[in-house]
């Protein structure tokens, strides 16, 4: 079955801090992974994808990383803002064959930015 | 701008009743899908369309339907809401393998 697996479940960290997410999923066959940010009382936005042969991406102070022959990512953020605070969503797509794919969410991370 | 918009934004209801959940997105997108997000979980997909007249169900599709007639709009109904179909409800849409979702801002709705 396919999972993703998200740590930790929720994290506190002072503003201007560093922190990392971490994802680790066993979905098959492998297509790419996305994280998403999503605020309260709001829908998911992406903020980055990852395909098998991407090592890092960047979107500005967001930085993931991609280690397909572990199955693990990491959400790197840097410099973090009041307005980071938000739940991060790592999802991996597997294709399925047929033209249709599918998608296995993490339960997220909650991050909380104080001042 | 292109969009995706749920409306409406909250809802209560009674157990028994047929509801109704609307999405609408102006991105011509041929895929769009259901999900609904409850504490503890990630997000499940309810039901998804990767085209007019297509439907297809998902992981959690009891209790649920959904109809494409055309490439906007893809309604969710309750047929008889239970309060386990208590949950925030996500429609998404998307242009197709490898792009990502735009999600809508949610439907909060509570069966009482």
């Amino acid at each position: 079955k396919n999972q993703v697996e998200q740590s930790p479940q929720s994290l506190i960290i002072l503003e201007g801090k560093n922190c990392t997410l971490q994802c680790n999923y066993t979905v098959s066959p492998f297509s790419n992974l996305r994280w998403y940010k999503q605020d309260t009382g709001r829908g998911p936005v992406s903020l980055t994808i990852m395909t098998f042969s991407e090592n890092t991406k960047s979107n500005g102070r967001y930085t993931a990383t991609l280690d397909a022959d572990t199955k693990q990512s990491s959400l790197h953020i840097t410099a973090s803002q009041l307005s980071d605070s938000a739940s991060y969503i790592c999802v991996v797509s597997a294709y399925s064959g047929a033209g249709s794919y599918q998608l296995t969410f993490g339960k997220g991370t909650k991050l909380s930015v104080i001042p | 701008d292109a969009e995706i918009t749920q409306s409406p934004r909250h809802k209560i209801t009674e157990t028994g009743r047929q509801v109704t959940l609307a999405c609408h997105q102006t991105w011509n997108h041929n895929n769009m899908f259901w999900y609904r997000q409850d504490l503890g979980h990630g997000l499940r997909l309810i039901h998804y369309s990767y085209g007019v007249q297509d439907t297809n169900k998902g992981e959690v599709s009891d209790g649920y339907s959904v109809s494409r007639s055309n490439t906007e709009d893809l309604p969710l109904t309750l047929e008889s809401a239970a309060s386990s179909q208590t949950s925030v409800y996500f429609c998404a849409s998307s242009s197709g393998f490898g792009h990502g979702y735009t999600f809508g801002s949610g439907t909060r709705l509570t069966v009482v």
